[in-house]
């Protein structure tokens, strides 16, 4: 029962090519969040969004951007993939405003650039 | 702003030996404490959480007790298994005030049989 669903789970892409990963879920959480995880270091917050209210952080960069058309889908576009955006992509959701309430995560997309 | 720090790994154990992982805080409201597990290739798998000071979160053997008067949330457990190799991510959120999930570095557990 996946219930934040990410896909692919792997994919390769050419240098300088616009990819698109996306993630759907079946929790109806108002919050989904986009991590990179670089190999043996911790998940980093890209942005994320409350409910249509888009949050992005300071620093990350202008060639990664997302989409989040309904409450079940969130998508993230990176324009133009270079070699040091190679990394497992993490998505994840929760519910703002509630004391005991955790992130649930996807299955994560690793992203290979070529 | 908010932060974790958890112990440098990597952690290596023998099957049925004692686990500590350190794990300590800095924040300025009242946050969330958790641990997250990840095995290789996988996403992040909630392992347990404490939402208040003094709280003691525990799953599969594993416990953590929110301390606030130390900010620390240090990860235990009695009697590790081979099948507990993974990396564990100290983590804390303050959902009320819109702060995403902050992780620590992670320290990779390796156990032997």
């Amino acid at each position: 029962d996946a219930m934040v669903i990410q896909n692919p789970r792997y994919q390769v892409t050419q240098f300088g090519k616009p990819v698109t990963l996306s993630c759907s879920q079946t929790l109806n959480h108002n919050v989904m969040y986009w991590y990179q995880q670089k190999s043996s270091q911790a998940p980093k917050l890209l942005f994320h969004y409350y409910d249509k209210d888009f949050n992005n952080e300071a620093d990350t960069p202008d060639n990664f951007q997302s989409r989040r058309p309904n409450t079940s889908f969130c998508f993230l576009d990176i324009r133009s993939p270079g070699l040091g955006d190679a990394a497992m992509y993490l998505c994840a959701t929760s519910t703002r405003g509630s004391m005991n309430t955790e992130a649930f995560f996807g299955q994560g997309t690793r992203l290979t650039v070529v | 702003g908010n932060s974790v720090t958890q112990m440098e790994g990597p952690v290596t154990l023998s099957e049925e030996a004692f686990l500590t992982i350190n794990c300590t805080y800095t924040a300025t409201g009242y946050p969330s404490l958790f641990w997250y597990v990840q095995y290789p290739g996988e996403g992040l798998q909630l392992l347990l959480k404490a939402t208040k000071a003094d709280d003691k979160g525990s799953n599969k053997g594993f416990e953590a007790t929110y301390r606030k008067e130390t900010t620390s949330f240090h990860l235990e457990k009695g009697s590790v298994q081979v099948s507990d190799s993974a990396v564990y991510f100290c983590a804390l959120s303050d959902y009320q005030a819109g702060t995403a999930l902050i992780f620590g570095k992670g320290t990779t557990l390796s156990v032997s049989s």
